[in-house]
């Protein structure tokens, strides 16, 4: 167990819904990450959220949006969703800012867009 | 930008056997670099990584990896697979620009194990 804990496990939708998916870092870190992986395009990153502020941003959509928390959760926005949204959402967290510190795995979020 | 290949889809290697798996990278500067593990239905573990020095670098589960700046490789070996190293396996690459700094992956490398 990494200690970072995602729900929901399961999200099944249909096309142009929004759905929300949280995380919870491990005790003490203050990095949250979201990572996106599918088939195709393998494990994205999305984005990066140190002490809630946003700190490094990568392949994220404009229909998605993330926050962090005062507590340190965070929840990953997904909006106007598409077939193609389809994959298993990943969120990772670590103690510091620097991406270099080992990252903790949460088990994902898998979203099937219908 | 930095990138990572992986150029084995998908590998069978019998139990007891010596496994090599292969990652090259694209980074101009010396690279930080990664290996993840990730079981069926489980979030990613990190194995090793590598920032500077000893070119050749312990991991945990008995893995290690290989930096090889000439050929811009890190693959990960393991003298003798057991049954439970059956998963998928994820070479990365620590990338910063403008917009930050983040992990990129490799799309990863499946591991079958053979009795």
């Amino acid at each position: 167990d990494s200690g970072v804990t995602q729900t929901p496990k399961h999200l099944i939708t249909a096309t142009g819904q929004r759905v929300t998916l949280r995380c919870s870092p491990r005790s003490g870190d203050l990095s949250v990450y979201w990572y996106q992986q599918s088939l195709d395009q393998g494990l994205q990153f999305l984005i990066q959220y140190y002490n809630g502020e946003e700190r490094a941003k990568g392949n994220i959509l404009e229909r998605f949006s993330a926050q962090q928390f005062p507590d340190l959760h965070s929840e990953l926005n997904l909006s106007s969703l598409e077939l193609g949204d389809s994959a298993l959402y990943f969120c990772a967290s670590s103690a510091g800012a620097d991406w270099f510190e080992k990252l903790f795995f949460g088990s994902g979020t898998q979203l099937s867009v219908l | 930008a930095q990138s990572v290949t992986q150029p084995d889809i998908h590998i069978t290697v019998s139990e007891g056997a010596s496994l090599e798996l292969r990652c090259n990278y694209s980074y101009g500067a010396t690279p930080y670099l990664f290996w993840y593990v990730q079981s069926p239905g489980q979030g990613l573990q990190l194995l090793l990584k590598y920032f500077s020095g000893d070119t050749l670098v312990q991991g945990i589960k008995g893995f290690e990896a290989e930096f090889k700046r000439s050929q811009s490789s890190f693959n990960l070996r393991k003298p003798s697979v057991h049954w439970s190293d059956a998963a998928e396996y994820f070479c990365a690459v620590g990338q910063a620009n403008q917009a930050g700094t983040a992990l990129i992956f490799g799309k990863g490398t499946t591991l079958s194990v053979s009795s």
